[in-house]
């Protein structure tokens, strides 16, 4: 079956440090996602992408969040100045056109020191 | 706005027996989606079934089955002869119609099988 890739597994930044999440969605999907999700918590839904804009974000998605799809592959989420709080597992996902099942990546562990 | 409730925290239960993790829903859409996902120690999420709000019947997979009632907003979950792999966190989301793709998850059920 076909996979979503993220890179890196495990990213470790120092607080205020621009970081920047890497994703390959499954090739013919159209509808980008990234979701969060904070040590033993829920995950939680930041942002959906789709036609090179962002159809939908959450209020956890401020200003210092940004989405890029900067060629046809990859799907990206810029952090620009990290806080502690941002440390936490981050999944980018992918649809298919009309298609309902999320296509989850294993995620990027992000340590923000 | 929706909301997913899982009020089991923590399961822990003997390998072969039956477990049922519950998950309650809130939503104002007459259109929805329900999901079940695992989520084992290595961390991926794992996508184990999607039920949409006209389809109450009952699913069963393997040892897994799946029980969708409208009139209580509840999506339950039973897994039948539990083994140690089933260790996991499970969590119930839900999703509109208008973004299927943003899902509200719950808080996760910690599901513990021991041999």
């Amino acid at each position: 079956e076909p996979e979503v890739t993220q890179t890196p597994s495990h990213q470790v930044t120092q607080m205020g440090q621009e970081v920047i999440l890497r994703c390959v969605p499954i090739s013919n999907h159209l509808y980008f996602y990234w979701y969060r999700q904070i040590l033993g918590q829920k995950v939680e839904f930041l942002v959906s992408f789709y036609n090179n804009e962002i159809s939908e974000k959450s209020e956890i998605f401020d200003d210092q969040f940004s989405v890029e799809r900067p060629d046809g592959s990859n799907f990206t989420l810029k952090i620009r100045s990290t806080k502690l709080e941002d440390s936490a597992m981050y999944f980018c996902a992918s649809s298919a056109p009309r298609g309902w099942k999320l296509f989850f990546g294993s995620g990027t562990q992000l340590s923000v020191l | 706005a929706q909301k997913v409730t899982q009020a089991q925290t923590e399961i822990s239960v003997v390998e072969k027996e039956d477990v049922t993790l519950d998950c309650v829903y809130e939503t104002r859409d007459t259109t929805y989606y329900l999901f079940w996902y695992k989520q084992p120690p290595s961390g991926e999420l794992v996508f184990l079934i999607r039920r949409n709000s006209f389809d109450e019947q009952n699913e069963i997979s393997g040892r897994y089955s799946w029980n969708f009632q409208k009139s209580t907003s509840s999506f339950n979950f039973t897994i039948t002869a539990s083994q140690v792999v089933d260790s996991a966190v499970y969590f119930c989301a839900l999703s509109g119609n208008t973004n299927a793709g943003k899902s509200t998850f719950g808080d996760g059920t910690t599901l513990t099988v021991k041999p």
